[in-house]
């Protein structure tokens, strides 16, 4: 996982609390990618962003905003946190061979 | 999108070769066969991907079906830190190539 970092962690948040996701990289790619894994599932693609100031909707944006200010950092937002986004999040990062890197995960709990 | 279907999970002896099959019978021209690996409680790690032609990497090798409707990744001696769930993908080579995970293979080794 190095080259993608996470943070945090982990964390439990309130229903209709609210909280951001970071993630930075330092391997110079454009592309970079939000992921959710739910327990005994794959990964699926929340938001995309091809390169700077660019976001595109995945597969299950609902309930989350993304910021893509600057080369290095892609940030996920929940507004309004509910127990169904009690997942794994992945941040990830485009390779020049269109492989991709993840970071290590932040762990949430809704209650 | 096209997909994959893989054995829910398979075993291996230490030091012995491992054989992890992936059909894909509806792969296009365009869709690369990428091969991921996820750790427990880690985030996914790229493993290897090819488009025909076979592909050999330090981790693995990547044997291709001539009609491509098959792949199979294979390590050549299985350690037990090879202990993980191997994900097959079909990443289409145009707009965003995301990654679209399926519930891969758990490989468990035996000492």
């Amino acid at each position: 996982n190095a080259g993608v970092t996470q943070t945090p962690k982990f964390q439990v948040l309130k229903t209709g609390q609210s909280m951001t996701l970071q993630c930075a990289q330092d391997m110079n790619h454009n592309s970079m990618y939000w992921y959710r894994q739910d327990p005994g599932m794959g990964l699926r693609l929340i938001y995309y962003s091809a390169s700077e100031g660019t976001t595109d909707k995945g597969e299950v944006p609902n309930g989350y905003n993304v910021s893509r200010l600057n080369k290095r950092e892609f940030s996920l937002r929940l507004e309004s946190a509910a127990p169904s986004q009690t997942s794994v999040y992945f941040c990830a990062i485009r390779g020049q061979s269109y492989e991709q890197y993840f970071g290590p995960g932040t762990r949430l709990t809704v209650t | 999108d096209a997909k994959t279907t893989q054995p829910n999970s398979m075993e291996s002896n230490e030091e012995e070769p491992v054989h992890l099959p992936c059909n894909h019978s509806t792969i296009s021209g365009t869709d690369y066969i990428h091969w991921y690996r996820q750790l427990p409680s880690q985030g996914p790690e790229y493993v290897i991907h090819g488009l025909t032609s076979n592909v050999n990497n330090r981790m693995a090798s990547l044997a291709i079906a001539e009609d491509r409707k098959s792949s199979t990744l294979i390590l050549h001696r299985a350690t037990l830190r090879d202990a993980a769930v191997y994900y097959c993908i079909l990443r289409r080579d145009t707009g965003r190539r995301a990654l679209t995970f399926g519930s891969g293979t758990r490989l468990q080794v035996q000492p």
